[in-house]
């Protein structure tokens, strides 16, 4: 069984830059959710995705943007990056209706 | 709104004490609650949950918490703690869209 697995690790972009983070699902689940982490801070829920379609979002604009795919892997997309961006980005994996979440080792994103 | 409060920021202890970190949340129904550790640069690691039964909950690493609805709290404890416990450590509570809702965190330093 495999775990959840972000790609890449570390990312340096350009304000104003649009940027995508990967994240594969634990093996069986179907559903992904995304989460911003900044600095010293406790992680804060981006969306969630389930069967393709966002199935709830948090407190962030419409440029954060998420895709999943029939593999149940999905995408996080930024567009016009802003300072305030900079965080470790989080996706976690598991199956809807149950209680249990399984994170990866995030995205490290610096905006620059 | 549902809400997740840890007091403690930051708290030291030497090797082989006792440890206690609190969590209070704030939820209208039934919580199903979570502490994961953070290793620094890492996801998150979950560490035990609680959702319905015996309110003393085990989990890894030698970890338990206890649940008390009366005091809103699912305090997390160790009876000795090990040099490698040293890390970020977070309550989270799941709200009724499935989503994680996390306390900003604290971080445990361990001295030999």
């Amino acid at each position: 069984e495999t775990g959840v697995t972000q790609s890449p690790t570390h990312l340096i972009k350009t304000r104003g830059q649009q940027v995508t983070l990967r994240c594969s699902s634990q093996s069986g689940h179907n559903t992904v959710s995304w989460y911003q982490q900044a600095l010293g801070q406790g992680p804060q829920f981006i969306f969630q995705y389930y069967r393709e379609e966002e199935n709830g979002r948090g407190n962030f604009p419409p440029r954060f943007s998420g895709l999943q795919f029939p593999n149940y892997s999905s995408e996080l997309n930024v567009n016009a990056l802003e300072l305030d961006d900079s965080a470790l980005y989080l996706c976690a994996s598991s199956l809807i209706g149950n209680t249990e979440a399984f994170f990866g080792q995030g995205t490290r994103l610096t905006v620059v | 709104a549902q809400s997740v409060t840890q007091p403690d920021i930051h708290i030291t202890v030497s090797e082989g004490a006792s440890l206690e970190l609190r969590c209070n949340y704030s939820y209208g129904a039934t919580p199903y609650l979570f502490w994961y550790v953070q290793s620094p640069g890492q996801g998150l690691q979950l560490l035990l949950k609680y959702f319905s039964g015996d309110t003393l909950v085990q989990g890894i690493k030698g970890f338990e918490a206890e649940f008390k609805r009366s005091q809103s709290s699912f305090n997390l404890r160790k009876p000795s703690v090990h040099w490698s416990d040293a890390a970020e450590y977070f309550c989270a509570v799941r709200d009724n869209t499935d989503k994680l809702i996390f306390g900003t965190g604290t971080r445990l330093q361990v001295f030999p």
